[in-house]
């Protein structure tokens, strides 16, 4: 079983839409990201969260460190946020410091 | 301001040889993390360096190294090459990784190298 698991693998949405991705992780953790990466490989980061809530425009991210549980939702969605939303968490114990281990990402289409 | 940038931004090699990718942290960052994305996989951490020292790496053997200089740009070397190397490798940089719950990471472009 991964560390980091992301669903839906991937996602086909109409322009408006309310989107949401959702990542369950396993292990314990110091900070986690939700990074994107469009055709060509380049990555932005978007968040990164070690608790509660965080917005940035039209993106939210929320963590509950919990239920090891992490949402990324995307208001009023748009063509150009298709590319791939990809989660990962900075463990906080052991070999797996300060090294991030990733969710295989979620593919998402918004299309016009 | 500029940010990270990695070079070259494409590279072709052959089996057995070697591959050199090299990565400019954002100034004032200290810790440069290389990531391996290969076809069909998920992003892999490969080798995290911060103050010229290797702080950590991945599951990768040996013929993956790499080195900071003083200036904390990075290189990464792939000897020996094997045509399942051939990914996109990505170089991040944070303002200081050995911290709990500072460094946001940074990505650049990545360098795509194949094996023929």
């Amino acid at each position: 079983k991964n560390e980091v698991e992301q669903s839906p693998q991937n996602l086909t949405a109409q322009e408006g839409e309310f989107i949401t991705i959702n990542c369950s992780y396993s292990v314990g953790i110091s900070a986690l990201h939700w990074l994107q990466q469009h055709p060509g490989g380049g990555i932005v980061s978007l968040f990164m969260l070690s608790s509660g809530k965080k917005k940035h425009g039209r993106l939210i991210a929320t963590i509950n460190i919990q239920e090891k549980h992490s949402s990324l939702h995307i208001t009023a969605s748009h063509p150009r946020d298709s590319a791939v939303y990809i989660c990962a968490v900075k463990g906080n114990s052991g070999g797996s410091n300060y090294k991030l281990t990733f969710g295989k990402g979620t593919l998402l289409t918004v299309n016009p | 301001e500029a940010g990270v940038t990695q070079s070259p931004t494409h590279l072709i090699k052959t089996r057995g040889q070697q591959a050199t990718l090299r990565c400019s942290p954002i100034s004032g960052h200290t810790s440069v993390y290389w990531y391996q994305q290969a076809l069909g996989l998920g992003l892999q951490f490969l080798l995290w360096y911060d103050e010229g020292e290797e702080r950590n790496r991945g599951n990768f053997p040996p013929r993956f190294s790499g080195r900071q200089f003083p200036n904390y740009s990075s290189e990464l070397n792939v000897n020996a090459l094997e045509l399942e190397d051939s990914a996109l490798y990505l170089c991040a940089s944070s303002l200081d990784g050995r911290a709990a719950n500072t460094g946001e990471l940074f990505f650049g472009e990545g360098s795509r190298l194949t094996v023929l």
